[in-house]
């Protein structure tokens, strides 16, 4: 299995709701990693989780709360979004963190937040 | 400060026609380098990478890649295109700080024209 899943594959939310993100991967790795996308734009790191423990946050707004509950899985809990926030949210994993590593993408999650 | 450059937003060959996608990075040290490929509604996927290992790279669906340390490119390569290949190139640079991040180019659409 070489396989990262996200899920929802879309989902559309207001600005007083709570909703999460899951991604799930079973290849051992122990990187689990979320991006942000917009249009035409290449990703940007939000959050790395290195041995489930988060190792960066780059400056990413509290409105975005990850999790990773153990070495499967890795949530983006969502709450209090702006418009601007709307973007295709991308989880990624590989073996471990660092410099040679390649990284496993999941097909995102289309975010709308009206 | 590493930082990569990818020369045209938009390129378009004829399917059969040699397709050329311009990377430029600026590192102080060879850095690692990276190609990925975004499909449309899908997540990234690694096409090659560089580690110092040999200058010419091979990757997947014909791609390869030269680094050239005098001129700071890793400009990839296809002899003939396919329409399959349409998509989105990303170069990606890893960049060592405080901590290990890789860092993506503006990203080139290919069009293959029948």
């Amino acid at each position: 299995d070489t396989e990262v899943t996200q899920t929802p594959k879309h989902l559309v939310m207001g600005m007083t709701n709570k909703k999460s993100l899951k991604c799930e991967q079973h290849m051992g790795h122990r990187a689990m990693y979320w991006y942000k996308q917009k249009a035409k734009k290449p990703p940007e790191l939000m959050f790395v989780y290195s041995y489930e423990k988060l190792s960066i946050n780059e400056s990413v707004p509290s409105r975005f709360s990850p999790e990773c509950p153990n070495s499967s899985l890795l949530n983006l809990h969502l709450h209090a979004l702006q418009p601007e926030d709307s973007a295709l949210y991308l989880c990624a994993s590989s073996q471990r963190q660092g410099l040679n590593e390649k990284l496993f993408f999941g097909s995102g999650t289309q975010l709308s937040v009206l | 400060a590493q930082s990569v450059t990818q020369l045209g937003s938009h390129v378009s060959v004829s399917e059969g026609a040699l397709v050329l996608l311009r990377c430029n990075y600026s590192s102080s040290v060879p850095p690692y380098l990276f190609w990925y490929v975004q499909y449309p509604n899908q997540g990234l996927q690694l096409l090659l990478k560089y580690t110092s290992a040999a200058t010419l790279v091979k990757g997947i669906n014909g791609f390869e890649a030269e680094f050239k340390k005098s001129e700071t490119s890793f400009h990839l390569t296809k002899p003939s295109a396919h329409m399959s290949d349409a998509a989105e190139y990303f170069c990606a640079v890893a960049k060592k700080t405080s901590y290990d991040k890789v860092i993506f180019g503006p990203g080139t659409s290919l069009s293959v024209i029948p």
